[in-house]
């Protein structure tokens, strides 16, 4: 089993539609949890981090449930610029550990 | 905010040659630089962990002979690709961790054809 997984779409979706992508993680000691958008041949930049109270960073809202180690990313009225593969990504003491992404295309 | 940047952006080489990647912190000082590779369509690898004035750890699988890292000082590590064959072509990312964040930043990568 990975160590953290992600439906890797590809996702097509309407521009303003809503999405919503999820992740699960294996291990139980995990202590922090982001997510990042890597843009075609460029290095994955920070979206947001993910707290288990939720957190909204305006179109973004990001949830974790860490009884399930279940994260979420939710993206409200799309924007064409959303295109990108977003990752799932679980941090240990030090470590970084990337889901493989969910590549996602905004269609005019 | 945060920059971290990288040596070539781009590299093609003939097999067997030997391939430098510098990666810098701009405007922080990292004890902790990671390195990490993407073949296409696929998710970033964690290759090692490159801790300044100390050995680099190395993820299973990775050879250390072959994958040179060197973190000689707080803003610099270095990567070498010794003996490059055509199956190391692949898309080479550090990262920076700032001490005092709880994440990591990237550099811009480095995009390596081995022929």
């Amino acid at each position: 089993r990975k160590e953290v997984e992600q439906d890797p779409g590809p996702f097509n979706v309407p521009e303003g539609a809503t999405v919503a992508f999820n992740c699960t993680y294996s291990n139980s000691a995990s202590q922090s949890f982001f997510w990042y958008r890597q843009d075609c041949r460029k290095e994955p930049k920070l979206l947001m981090s993910v707290y288990s109270s939720g957190n909204e960073d305006g179109r973004f809202t990001a949830q974790l449930n860490r009884a399930s180690q279940y994260i979420s990313l939710l993206i409200r009225d799309s924007k064409l610029s959303d295109s990108a593969t977003y990752l799932c990504v679980v941090g240990g003491a030090q470590k970084l550990v990337f889901g493989q992404g969910t590549r996602l295309t905004i269609n005019p | 905010g945060a920059v971290v940047s990288q040596h070539p952006s781009w590299v093609i080489c003939k097999s067997g040659t030997s391939v430098k990647i510098e990666c810098r912190s701009l405007d922080f000082q990292a004890t902790t630089m990671f390195w990490y590779r993407q073949f296409p369509k696929q998710s970033l690898m964690l290759m090692a962990t490159s801790n300044e004035g100390s050995k680099a750890t190395y993820e299973q699988g990775v050879e250390k002979d072959k994958f040179l890292i060197n973190h000689a000082s707080l803003t610099l590590s270095t990567l070498t690709v010794t003996s490059a064959h055509p199956e190391d072509s692949s898309f080479y990312i550090c990262s920076a961790r700032i001490p005092s964040r709880n994440t990591q930043y990237f550099g811009p990568g480095t995009r390596l054809t081995v022929l």
